[in-house]
């Protein structure tokens, strides 16, 4: 089954407690992205990868970092997590176009709290 | 910087109506346009995507247009049924950027 998996589903954490939020496709996707929704404020981008070894900042990236050392997989790094990283978490993947990025799939979420 | 908006924020309608939902954009430039549902605590599902050459697409009891000169697509669900509750969300993806620009989604009640 074509899918973008993302791990953990759930997580609470403190303050400063580095963590990683994995995210996998088996769909041999091209682009990878990160997305963070919160009330009010809807859907925004904080990084997205064109293919192995390319990332770029979306609109939100300040307090995240990226890889893409494979294709299936673009972890979702928070070195020293704050409160107001409390957010739902999604991955998203797509296959590339001659324009760019095309249909996006997305994971089910990743609901994180920082206390 | 595209804006995209979505109004209502949220709807009721009577299970059997036809819905209608709005997107709007300020940026005509764009080379395709997608709409989501995302039910409660889960991930968006792709519904329907419309490139910029399109006037339409249809999938179903979906039905989804694109009238770029304006900045506006609807989509349109026919027959609505209780199933159909869930928050759409559409978004765009502007000329020379491979980011998305996201609507803020309309929350729909399909009352039986």
């Amino acid at each position: 089954e074509a899918q973008v998996t993302q791990n953990p589903r759930y997580l609470i954490t403190v303050t400063g407690k580095k963590l990683t939020v994995t995210c996998s496709q088996n769909m041999n996707h091209e682009y990878m992205s990160w997305y963070r929704q919160d009330p009010g404020l809807g859907l925004r981008q904080i990084y997205y990868s064109m293919n192995v070894e390319v990332t770029d900042k979306g609109d939100v990236p300040e307090g995240y970092k990226v890889s893409r050392k494979e294709k299936r997989n673009f972890p979702l790094i928070l070195e020293s997590p704050s409160p107001n990283q409390t957010s739902l978490y999604f991955c998203a993947s797509s296959s590339l176009d001659w324009t760019g990025p095309y249909e996006q799939y997305f994971g089910p979420g990743t609901r994180l709290t920082v206390t | 910087k595209q804006e995209v908006t979505q109004i209502p924020a949220a709807l009721s309608v009577p299970e059997g109506e036809n819905l209608v939902l709005n997107c709007s954009f300020t940026d005509s430039a764009i080379y395709n346009l997608q709409w989501f549902r995302q039910d409660p605590g889960k991930g968006l599902t792709s519904l329907l995507l419309i490139q910029s050459s399109q006037r339409e697409q249809t999938s179903g009891r979906l039905n989804a247009s694109l009238d770029k000169s304006s900045g506006r697509s609807t989509l349109y669900i026919a027959a609505s049924q209780p199933g159909d509750s869930a928050t759409y969300l559409c978004a765009v993806r502007r000329y020379g950027n491979n980011r998305l620009a996201f609507g803020k989604g309309n929350q729909v009640v399909v009352i039986p």
